[in-house]
Protein backbone atom coordinates (compact mmCIF):
# COMPACT_ATOMS: atom_id res chain seq x y z
CA UNK A 1 0.00 0.00 0.00
CA UNK A 2 1.08 3.52 -0.29
CA UNK A 3 3.33 4.78 2.50
CA UNK A 4 4.84 8.39 3.40
CA UNK A 5 8.14 8.57 4.97
CA UNK A 6 9.27 11.38 6.97
CA UNK A 7 12.55 12.51 8.39
CA UNK A 8 14.11 13.30 11.05
CA UNK A 9 12.38 10.90 13.24
CA UNK A 10 13.03 13.25 15.76
CA UNK A 11 15.06 16.55 16.89
CA UNK A 12 16.62 18.21 19.36
CA UNK A 13 16.96 22.10 18.86
CA UNK A 14 17.51 25.18 20.83
CA UNK A 15 14.33 27.50 20.80
CA UNK A 16 15.09 30.46 18.46
CA UNK A 17 16.49 27.89 15.60
CA UNK A 18 15.02 27.13 12.74
CA UNK A 19 13.65 23.91 11.99
CA UNK A 20 12.88 21.56 8.72
CA UNK A 21 11.93 18.66 7.89
CA UNK A 22 10.87 16.06 5.40
CA UNK A 23 7.73 13.88 3.67
CA UNK A 24 8.28 11.50 0.85
CA UNK A 25 5.96 9.43 -0.87
CA UNK A 26 6.57 6.55 -3.67
CA UNK A 27 3.06 7.60 -4.81
CA UNK A 28 1.83 10.75 -6.10
CA UNK A 29 -1.07 12.98 -4.37
CA UNK A 30 -2.99 15.66 -5.18
CA UNK A 31 -2.87 16.95 -1.87
CA UNK A 32 -0.68 17.19 1.16
CA UNK A 33 -1.13 18.18 4.61
CA UNK A 34 0.88 18.80 7.98
CA UNK A 35 -0.70 18.16 11.13
CA UNK A 36 0.89 19.13 14.48
CA UNK A 37 -0.15 16.87 17.67
CA UNK A 38 0.71 18.04 21.37
CA UNK A 39 1.54 15.87 23.89
CA UNK A 40 -2.10 14.11 25.03
CA UNK A 41 -4.28 15.88 22.69
CA UNK A 42 -5.51 14.86 19.11
CA UNK A 43 -3.63 16.25 15.69
CA UNK A 44 -4.22 19.83 14.38
CA UNK A 45 -4.40 20.96 10.77
CA UNK A 46 -1.31 23.26 10.49
CA UNK A 47 -1.17 23.89 6.36
CA UNK A 48 -3.03 22.17 3.45
CA UNK A 49 -1.01 22.11 -0.26
CA UNK A 50 -2.93 21.44 -3.04
CA UNK A 51 -1.12 22.36 -6.02
CA UNK A 52 2.58 20.99 -6.98
CA UNK A 53 5.06 23.75 -6.80
CA UNK A 54 2.53 25.64 -3.99
CA UNK A 55 4.49 27.40 -1.01
CA UNK A 56 2.23 28.17 1.67
CA UNK A 57 2.90 30.20 4.90
CA UNK A 58 0.84 29.98 8.53
CA UNK A 59 2.50 32.00 10.85
CA UNK A 60 6.30 31.03 11.98
CA UNK A 61 5.02 27.69 9.77
CA UNK A 62 6.11 27.57 5.74
CA UNK A 63 5.15 24.13 3.97
CA UNK A 64 6.05 22.95 0.40
CA UNK A 65 4.12 20.86 -2.31
CA UNK A 66 7.12 19.63 -4.11
CA UNK A 67 7.06 19.70 -7.96
CA UNK A 68 6.72 15.88 -8.45
CA UNK A 69 3.78 15.20 -6.42
CA UNK A 70 6.03 12.88 -4.31
CA UNK A 71 6.72 15.00 -1.52
CA UNK A 72 6.31 17.90 0.78
CA UNK A 73 8.38 20.08 3.30
CA UNK A 74 7.77 21.41 6.24
CA UNK A 75 9.93 25.25 7.78
CA UNK A 76 9.52 26.34 11.24
CA UNK A 77 11.62 29.52 11.91
CA UNK A 78 12.68 31.07 15.46
CA UNK A 79 10.89 27.73 17.02
CA UNK A 80 9.97 28.49 20.31
CA UNK A 81 9.50 26.19 23.37
CA UNK A 82 5.07 25.44 22.25
CA UNK A 83 6.40 24.24 19.04
CA UNK A 84 7.54 20.98 20.84
CA UNK A 85 4.73 18.14 19.60
CA UNK A 86 4.67 15.24 16.57
CA UNK A 87 4.36 16.89 13.46
CA UNK A 88 2.64 13.97 11.01
CA UNK A 89 2.81 14.99 7.11
CA UNK A 90 -0.42 13.26 4.95
CA UNK A 91 -1.37 12.71 1.56
CA UNK A 92 -4.61 12.59 -0.02
CA UNK A 93 -5.99 11.37 -3.31
CA UNK A 94 -9.22 12.64 -4.76
CA UNK A 95 -10.34 9.33 -6.01
CA UNK A 96 -9.79 7.71 -2.60
CA UNK A 97 -12.92 8.75 -1.05
CA UNK A 98 -10.73 11.30 1.09
CA UNK A 99 -8.85 8.48 2.54
CA UNK A 100 -5.98 10.04 4.29
CA UNK A 101 -2.45 8.38 4.45
CA UNK A 102 -0.19 9.61 7.20
CA UNK A 103 3.65 9.36 7.87
CA UNK A 104 5.36 7.77 10.88
CA UNK A 105 5.69 11.61 12.61
CA UNK A 106 8.88 14.12 13.22
CA UNK A 107 8.80 14.75 17.06
CA UNK A 108 10.44 18.10 18.27
CA UNK A 109 11.92 18.88 21.11
CA UNK A 110 13.02 22.72 21.69
CA UNK A 111 15.18 23.66 24.69
CA UNK A 112 14.74 26.57 26.23
CA UNK B 1 -15.48 24.94 14.57
CA UNK B 2 -16.04 21.56 13.81
CA UNK B 3 -16.14 19.88 16.99
CA UNK B 4 -14.83 16.29 17.27
CA UNK B 5 -15.60 15.01 21.15
CA UNK B 6 -14.31 11.70 22.38
CA UNK B 7 -16.38 10.84 25.26
CA UNK B 8 -12.97 9.52 27.53
CA UNK B 9 -9.76 10.95 27.59
CA UNK B 10 -8.62 7.86 29.82
CA UNK B 11 -9.93 4.42 30.58
CA UNK B 12 -8.73 1.52 31.99
CA UNK B 13 -10.16 -1.84 30.79
CA UNK B 14 -9.80 -5.87 31.96
CA UNK B 15 -8.59 -8.34 29.82
CA UNK B 16 -11.77 -9.92 27.97
CA UNK B 17 -13.86 -6.88 28.69
CA UNK B 18 -16.13 -5.44 26.10
CA UNK B 19 -15.75 -1.84 25.21
CA UNK B 20 -17.20 1.07 23.56
CA UNK B 21 -15.34 4.03 22.73
CA UNK B 22 -17.55 6.67 21.30
CA UNK B 23 -17.04 9.83 18.73
CA UNK B 24 -19.63 12.79 18.01
CA UNK B 25 -18.84 15.68 15.49
CA UNK B 26 -21.09 18.23 15.38
CA UNK B 27 -20.88 19.58 11.69
CA UNK B 28 -22.86 17.31 9.74
CA UNK B 29 -19.85 15.38 8.43
CA UNK B 30 -20.60 12.19 5.96
CA UNK B 31 -16.77 10.77 7.01
CA UNK B 32 -15.75 9.14 9.71
CA UNK B 33 -12.63 7.42 11.09
CA UNK B 34 -10.94 5.42 13.89
CA UNK B 35 -7.29 5.14 14.32
CA UNK B 36 -4.83 3.95 16.91
CA UNK B 37 -1.60 5.43 17.42
CA UNK B 38 1.70 3.71 19.08
CA UNK B 39 4.61 4.95 19.85
CA UNK B 40 7.13 4.19 16.48
CA UNK B 41 4.15 3.53 14.21
CA UNK B 42 2.23 6.35 13.84
CA UNK B 43 -0.96 6.39 12.83
CA UNK B 44 -2.81 3.44 11.73
CA UNK B 45 -6.62 3.45 9.95
CA UNK B 46 -8.97 0.47 11.98
CA UNK B 47 -11.94 1.52 10.40
CA UNK B 48 -14.12 3.88 8.54
CA UNK B 49 -17.30 5.10 7.53
CA UNK B 50 -18.73 7.03 4.67
CA UNK B 51 -22.47 7.14 5.68
CA UNK B 52 -24.55 5.66 7.92
CA UNK B 53 -24.93 2.21 8.27
CA UNK B 54 -21.81 1.94 6.27
CA UNK B 55 -18.37 0.77 7.25
CA UNK B 56 -14.99 -0.40 5.98
CA UNK B 57 -12.15 -2.24 7.04
CA UNK B 58 -8.70 -0.24 7.39
CA UNK B 59 -5.26 -1.60 7.71
CA UNK B 60 -5.38 -2.47 11.08
CA UNK B 61 -9.29 -4.35 11.78
CA UNK B 62 -8.71 -7.40 13.34
CA UNK B 63 -10.57 -7.47 17.42
CA UNK B 64 -12.29 -4.57 16.44
CA UNK B 65 -15.94 -3.44 15.21
CA UNK B 66 -17.90 -0.35 14.60
CA UNK B 67 -21.06 1.05 14.18
CA UNK B 68 -22.91 4.01 12.84
CA UNK B 69 -26.64 4.83 13.84
CA UNK B 70 -26.61 8.28 13.38
CA UNK B 71 -24.79 10.95 11.41
CA UNK B 72 -23.08 12.17 14.06
CA UNK B 73 -21.93 8.98 15.60
CA UNK B 74 -19.45 6.42 15.14
CA UNK B 75 -18.48 4.02 17.94
CA UNK B 76 -15.45 1.49 17.96
CA UNK B 77 -15.76 -1.76 19.87
CA UNK B 78 -13.34 -3.89 21.48
CA UNK B 79 -15.51 -7.29 21.78
CA UNK B 80 -12.94 -8.47 23.43
CA UNK B 81 -10.10 -6.04 24.89
CA UNK B 82 -6.94 -7.80 24.90
CA UNK B 83 -3.62 -6.20 26.35
CA UNK B 84 -1.86 -5.98 22.99
CA UNK B 85 -5.00 -3.27 22.44
CA UNK B 86 -3.57 -0.35 24.98
CA UNK B 87 -3.04 2.28 22.73
CA UNK B 88 -4.10 5.88 22.41
CA UNK B 89 -7.43 5.97 20.12
CA UNK B 90 -8.01 8.88 17.64
CA UNK B 91 -11.21 9.58 16.01
CA UNK B 92 -11.48 12.24 12.98
CA UNK B 93 -14.41 13.28 10.51
CA UNK B 94 -14.29 15.12 7.20
CA UNK B 95 -16.83 16.48 5.64
CA UNK B 96 -15.89 14.92 2.01
CA UNK B 97 -14.70 15.89 -0.97
CA UNK B 98 -10.87 16.30 -2.06
CA UNK B 99 -8.06 18.09 -0.10
CA UNK B 100 -10.26 18.74 3.10
CA UNK B 101 -8.18 17.88 5.83
CA UNK B 102 -9.26 15.24 8.87
CA UNK B 103 -10.85 17.11 12.14
CA UNK B 104 -9.32 15.21 14.99
CA UNK B 105 -11.12 14.73 18.80
CA UNK B 106 -8.74 14.64 21.12
CA UNK B 107 -8.09 10.91 21.74
CA UNK B 108 -9.02 8.06 24.40
CA UNK B 109 -5.92 6.38 26.30
CA UNK B 110 -6.83 2.85 26.51
CA UNK B 111 -5.24 0.96 29.17
CA UNK B 112 -5.87 -2.75 28.82
CA UNK B 113 -5.02 -4.67 32.12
Amino acid sequence: GQQLNQSPQSMFIQEGEDVSMNCTSSSIFNTWLWYKQDPGEGPVLLIALYKAGELTSNGRLTAQFGITRKDSFLNISASIPSDVGIYFCAGQLRTSYDKVIFGPGTSLSVIP
Amino acid sequence: DVKVTQSSRYLVKRTGEKVFLECVQDMDHENMFWYRQDPGLGLRLIYFSYDVKMKEKGDIPEGYSVSREKKERFSLILESASTNQTSMYLCASTSGGPGGGYTFGSGTRLTVV
